[in-house]
């Protein structure tokens, strides 16, 4: 069975200052990662995603998650969050062969403050 | 490209009512999804499926049921509506369904049962 906790809830920060959003996931296998964000009154949208290769993944709008296989995590961080960036976060694994089974972490809430 | 479109967008029933909501794609994907999304909980997966005519359950399927005719639509049944099904529910779907493949979500449906 696999697992992801999201360690936060709500996460405020100002604008222009750093954020990291942590995730931690546990599967008996090898595992593919993701991050969704879903803006208000919207579905879900692919941030990011670690399949295999490099553990630094990038989205085109500055964030970057890193995959750390020893400490099971997957923390989300962008250097300098704007006002646009306020929305809900879902860290996401899916592990094993076969079709999907993803398994959503309970999401943690970005408040980016003017 | 409309993507996942999902309807209605906003539904009230009552306890004990059924209804249907209706999921559409058109990006040719073979595996679709219905989530619920609940606070604090994250996104429970109810149904889905891999292909037209090939449905299994979720992680929790009771009181819904599902069918794919075709490979663009996936509705979900409600068939006597219960307020513990008060939800947003969500309509993903997945090129190939294999764990590595991302979700496309739908907007969502906001279903409220009193």
């Amino acid at each position: 069975a696999q697992s992801v906790t999201q360690l936060d809830s709500q996460v405020p920060v100002f604008e222009e200052a750093p954020v990291e959003l942590r995730c931690n996931y546990s599967s008996s296998v090898s595992v593919y990662l993701f991050w969704y964000v879903q803006y208000p009154n919207q579905g879900l949208q692919l941030l990011l995603k670690y399949l295999s290769g490099s553990t630094l993944v990038k989205s085109i709008n500055g964030f970057e998650a890193e995959f750390n296989k020893s400490q099971t995590s997957f923390h989300l961080r962008k250097p300098s969050v704007h006002i646009s960036d306020t929305a809900e976060y879902f860290c996401a694994v899916s592990a094993g062969g076969g079709y999907q089974k993803v398994t959503f972490g309970i999401g943690t809430k970005l408040q980016v403050i003017p | 490209n409309a993507g996942v479109t999902q309807t209605p967008k906003f539904q009230v029933l009552k306890t004990g009512q059924s209804m249907t909501l209706q999921c559409a794609q058109d990006m040719n994907h073979e595996y679709m999804s219905w989530y619920r999304q609940d606070p604090g909980m994250g996104l429970r997966l109810i149904h889905y499926s891999v292909g037209a005519g090939i449905t299994d359950q979720g992680e929790v399927p009771n009181g819904y049921n599902v069918s794919r005719s075709t490979t663009e639509d996936f509705p979900l049944r409600l068939l006597s509506a219960a307020p513990s099904q008060t939800s947003v529910y969500f309509c993903a779907s997945s090129y190939g369904g294999l764990n590595n493949s991302p979700l496309h979500f739908g907007n969502g449906t906001r279903l409220t049962v009193t």
